[in-house]
This record gives C-alpha cells, sequence and structure tokens, in this order.
C-alpha cells in the first residue's frame, strides 16, 4: 500500500534559521507528492507539490525535491519566520481505480518559530 | 478562504448518537473527499464522491456514509457514535476525480466531540 513517513516533531527555532523536514514514502505507482501546511484553528493549505522524478516545488521561500531514488521530499526553507508555526504535512497521491486521487498523509511536524 | 465550505464549526454529542456533517465544494468543483484527523490515527482519507457518485472509498467505518447531492453539497452521516469517533473532520472539493492531478482544496473542518 501507500504511506508516508515524516519527521516527528515538534521542531523548534530561531527566526531566520534553516529548516528541513524530512519526508519518504512508499507508493504503488508513480504518485504526485505534496506539502500541505495547517495553521492553527484553520484547514489544510496545499504548500507545493511535484508531479515526477527531480521536479522541485517551490513557493513563500520553501522548496522540496522529488527524489525517486531515495523515495523521499524533503521540505526546506533557507531563513524561517514567526509566521511559518504550523503543522507540516507531506503527502502522496497515486491513481487508484476509478482514477480516485485521494491523499495519503504523513502525521504531521509542529514547527514552532520564536523570535 | 478556500471556498469550500463546512458546517457546523463544532459539534457535541453523547454516545450512540447520530450527527450529518455538512460540505459545500468551491463552485464548479465535481470531487468532494472526506477526512479524519483524530490524534491516534492522524489524517485518513475516508470516501470519495464525483458528481454524485461514490468514487473511492479508504478507511470508513460501516457506522459511517455520506452522500453527494445534485446541486453537488456531500454529506457525512456518522452514526452509533463512539468516544473514538471524536476528531476533525475535513471536507476537500476538487475539480474532477481523474486524470490528472487537481489540487484539493480543505475546508475548515467541523470538530466532533463524543462524550
Amino acid at each position: 500500500g501507500n504511506s508516508v513517513t515524516q519527521m516527528e516533531g515538534p521542531v523548534t527555532l530561531s527566526e531566520e534559521a534553516f529548516l528541513t523536514i524530512n519526508c519518504t514514502y512508499t507508493a504503488t505507482g508513480y504518485p504526485s507528492l505534496f506539502w500541505y501546511v495547517q495553521y492553527p484553528g484553520e484547514g489544510l493549505q496545499l504548500l507545493l507539490k511535484a508531479t515526477k522524478a527531480d521536479d522541485k516545488g517551490s513557493n513563500k521561500g520553501f522548496e522540496a525535491t522529488y527524489r525517486k531514488e531515495t523515495t523521499s521530499f524533503h521540505l526546506e526553507k533557507g531563513s524561517v519566520q514567526v509566521s511559518d508555526s504550523a503543522v507540516y504535512f507531506c503527502a502522496l497521491s497515486v491513481t487508484s481505480s476509478g482514477s480516485a486521487r485521494q491523499l495519503t498523509f504523513g502525521s504531521g511536524t509542529q514547527l514552532t518559530v520564536l523570535p | 478562504d478556500s471556498g469550500v465550505t463546512q458546517t457546523p464549526k463544532h459539534l457535541i454529542t453523547a454516545t450512540g448518537q447520530r450527527v450529518t456533517l455538512r460540505c459545500s465544494p468551491r463552485s464548479g468543483d465535481l470531487s468532494v473527499y472526506w477526512y479524519q484527523q483524530s490524534l491516534d490515527q492522524g489524517l485518513q482519507f475516508l470516501i470519495q464522491y464525483y458528481n454524485g457518485e461514490e468514487r473511492a472509498k479508504g478507511n470508513i467505518l460501516e457506522r459511517f456514509s455520506a452522500q453527494q447531492f445534485p446541486d453537488l453539497h456531500s454529506e457525512l452521516n456518522l452514526s452509533s457514535l463512539e468516544l473514538g469517533d471524536s476528531a476533525l473532520y475535513f471536507c476537500a472539493s476538487s475539480v474532477v476525480g481523474s486524470g490528472g492531478y487537481n489540487e484539493q482544496f480543505f475546508g475548515p473542518g467541523t470538530r466532533l466531540t463524543v462524550l
């Protein structure tokens, strides 16, 4: 089956520090990979995505590269801000029977950035 | 604001009861997905509907059911509630349910508390 393994949290950083959140996956078929962010009291928002090997997704200073050889999609940001404090979810989607494209999520990583 | 609405925002009920959660997708989106977020299980896919028809099932209990109406809104019915059903229930919508990946837009969720 499909699964996503995420770096355990919580992660606490000082403002302007470098962020890495590790994500690895197993999938039957060729998945698309995503990072979602959940701010307190809100739903999930798509942060970035990559649909094929070696693609780099980027948004708001965050980046992640689809590495098929290591089945990984690590999230990075060079300089975090207090406003980046949230829960980050790595996820994948694989076409299944009937072409459904539901998401399989990792366990989430709570990030707190201190001023 | 994702454009996906969910009601109610909070629901408190007792064991053995039945509740209905409602979701209105973004205008033009034909696919609706339901996810459950709990502390012990994380974020799990429950079920997907596309243009009124069930498209895929995930880890949905037999006590739970869903449907999508002609106006494309969807309802998730939870019956014979147990303490373990307490969770945040998210609805997401996307343009289509097949073919290339279409971004899923998440609603703010309904927090269900079973006492």
